[in-house]
């Protein structure tokens, strides 16, 4: 079955860029989404098809995929950012989430 | 968007069986695919099971197929997962989410019911 990884945890300071990836197998062939989970919340998708952002959700979020990595940027990351971020691909009728990576904003 | 009510979960033991509902409000309930999703305790995100909007289509991750059903009722709004043979491992908070047009994401989850497994 396809898996995708992240890595567990990145630290950033306000103002700086974030960059979470996800990692699997010829990942640029498909379509990945991102969620952000704040503590004790449901999970809040804020990009989709690699790159393009559901209403609401602030252009300082960003996404890209080619190769074997896809990769959600934030830009100029603030306070309320921090959080679990997931990425998510399909494959074969079956849904994968990667593993999540935790956002602290220090 | 449409929102999702999960219930049923509670403190269960290993072998036993149990089912959860979803119940979604609006009148496009019917009209669209439905998934449920769980996490386990301090864990990632864990796809479960894919209906159809018509209840033509179920998928099944590999780690419930064959144990886990998934069903739904448009008459009533309500989405269903039977979980039956219940194991430690299935304690997780387990989510109904729609999906989006695409239907390879999810743009709309519940708040979620906790299964707790244990004897």
């Amino acid at each position: 079955s396809y898996e995708v990884t992240q890595s567990p945890s990145l630290s950033v300071s306000p103002g700086q860029t974030a960059s979470i990836s996800c990692f699997g197998d010829k990942l640029g062939n498909k379509r990945v989404g991102w969620y952000q989970q704040k503590a004790g919340q449901s999970p809040l998708l804020v990009i989709y098809q690699d790159n393009r952002r559901p209403s609401g959700i602030p252009e300082r979020f960003s996404g890209s995929n080619s190769g074997n990595t896809a990769t959600l940027t934030i830009s100029g990351t603030q306070a309320m950012d921090e959080a679990d971020y997931y990425c998510q691909t399909w494959d074969s009728s079956h849904w994968v989430f990667g593993g999540g990576t935790r956002l602290t904003v220090l | 968007q449409v929102q999702l009510v999960e219930s049923g979960g509670g403190v269960f033991q290993p072998g036993r069986s149990l089912r959860l509902s979803c119940e979604g409000s609006g009148f496009t309930f019917s009209s669209y695919g439905k998934h449920w999703v769980r996490q386990a305790p301090g864990k990632g995100l864990e796809w479960v099971a894919f209906i159809s909007y018509d209840g033509s289509k179920k998928y099944y991750a590999d780690s419930v197929k064959g144990r886990f059903t998934i069903s739904r009722d448009n008459s009533k709004n309500t989405l269903s997962l039977q979980m039956n043979s219940l194991r430690v491992d299935d304690t997780a908070m387990y989510y109904c989410a729609d999906p989006d047009f695409s239907n390879y994401y999810f743009d709309n989850w519940g708040q979620g019911t906790l299964v707790t497994v244990s004897s």
